[in-house]
């Protein structure tokens, strides 16, 4: 299994509260990706990193900010949690060369 | 704008027989097409690739089969077993882009009934 922790894997919050979601590689691929997945629409691109502070935009990244300070860590932050946001939220790694490996998943629920 | 399209969002089919995911897509620049499966509190898994080179990758039970023309994929999976009722992705990428950004359909659920 590829090396992808994501934290935390649960997490209620409330509306207006800034929140941030870790994901942690040990496979030292070049590309990182945070989707969410919600009923009805799949996995929908939110952000993406091809290197360390390179980030780009996703498909629905409004309301979403990332940073990459290391190889290892891409953080997801929302600045101010709306209800919208509850989702879960899954990262990838990628190497480019083969297959996204997904993490387990964070259900974010915002009160 | 949907830009990869599965049509079914659920598929029921009988322990032994042929399993067929469909998927289509609108983009003529994804050129490299894989399937995710995801069971319940767990994130998606690799299943199958093809690039567009191809028509056909097989792998075990699984087989993709992808005709550029139709903008068409399908997936099919021989014989299906209890274990395999998930919910099935088809994703697709455009190499030459760079990030490797996967877009993904909404997903088919697919029950093998015992």
């Amino acid at each position: 299994d590829a090396g992808i922790t994501q934290s935390p894997r649960h997490k209620v919050t409330e509306t207006g509260t800034p929140v941030t979601l870790r994901c942690h590689q040990t496979e030292n691929h070049r590309y990182m990706y945070w989707y969410r997945q919600d009923p009805g629409h799949g996995l929908r691109l939110i952000h993406y990193s091809y290197g360390v502070k390179d980030t780009d935009k996703g498909e629905v990244s409004d309301g979403y900010s990332v940073s990459r300070s290391k190889t290892e860590d891409f953080l997801l932050t929302l600045e101010s949690a709306t209800s919208s946001q509850t989702s879960v939220y899954f990262c990838a790694i990628s190497d480019g060369n083969t297959e996204a490996f997904f993490g387990q998943g964070t259900r974010l629920t915002v009160v | 704008d949907q830009q990869v399209k599965q049509n079914s969002p659920s598929l029921s089919v009988q322990e032994g027989r042929i399993s067929i995911l469909n998927c289509d897509y609108t983009n003529s620049m994804f050129d490299y097409f894989l399937w995710y499966k995801k069971y319940p509190a767990e994130g998606p898994t690799f299943l199958i690739s093809i690039s567009s080179i191809k028509d056909k990758n097989e792998d075990g039970r699984f087989t993709v089969f992808l005709n550029k023309s139709a903008k068409h994929l399908s997936l099919h999976i021989v014989p299906s077993q209890p274990g395999d009722s998930a919910v099935y992705f088809c994703a697709a990428t455009d190499s030459g882009a760079g990030s490797y950004q996967l877009t993904f359909g909404k997903g088919t659920k697919l029950s093998v009934i015992p």
